[in-house]
């Protein structure tokens, strides 16, 4: 399988526990992006990254929250002290060419709850 | 917040066309109209895209409406696989994909 990959799928912690989740992109994708989903709403932007470059970020993505793509390639996700407002799935997706455009591929998410 | 407005939900009957509508009465002149969908437990899927032509694919076609304020689009012979919730964004090359809450679709035997 050749798609979006994320990592791990489930994760269940308790509150004050820090977490991270890994996206590897399609190969030679060389834009990723972070949302996050909550249910019964659409996904939220996060935040995007041009190769090892994070360009943007949203206002959603409080201190406790960091991401990181330091070789250009896979990336992560960390939250740090989680709270129960945390709880929620968080997808990746990646995409050719330059800028923020064109087909998004999602991969199938990592939920968490947060206990 | 989203540009668009879809229906929460709808129903179709399988085998038949499901016509999805979205309003996006402030879309600008190089915004171009996204179409996603999201089965159960899964990420989003990419359907199709337009500027003000109407296009089709494998999957779908979209029909944007001259003036460009709203779209349709049309699963042209639904089955069940096709029950999801299905996005319309309204997307400038520059920005993130803002995603509203959608229209859930429901295809019924």
């Amino acid at each position: 399988d050749t798609g979006v990959s994320q990592d791990p799928r489930h994760k269940i912690t308790k509150r004050g526990q820090n977490v991270t989740f890994r996206c590897d992109p399609i190969s030679e994708h060389n834009r990723l992006y972070w949302y996050r989903q909550t249910l019964g709403q659409g996904p939220e932007f996060l935040t995007y990254f041009q190769n090892e470059a994070q360009l943007e970020k949203s206002r959603l993505l409080s201190d406790r929250f960091s991401a990181e793509r330091p070789k250009g390639s896979f990336s992560t996700l960390e939250i740090q002290r989680t709270e129960q407002g945390d709880s929620a799935m968080y997808l990746c997706a990646s995409s050719p060419g330059q800028g923020i455009s064109g087909e998004l591929f999602f991969g199938e998410g990592s939920r968490l709850t947060v206990l | 917040d989203a540009k668009t407005t879809q229906p929460p939900s709808m129903d179709c009957a399988e085998g038949r066309a499901a016509n999805l509508p979205c309003n996006h009465s402030t879309i600008s002149g190089n915004e171009y109209v996204y179409w996603y969908r999201q089965i159960h437990s899964q990420g989003p899927q990419y359907i199709i895209h337009g500027l003000k032509n109407n296009e089709t694919n494998e999957m779908a076609s979209l029909i944007i409406t001259e003036d460009r304020k709203s779209s349709t689009l049309i699963l042209p012979h639904a089955t069940l696989r096709d029950t999801a919730v299905y996005y319309c964004i309204v997307h400038n090359y520059g920005q993130n994909f803002v995603f509203g809450p959608g229209t859930r679709l429901s295809v019924l035997p």
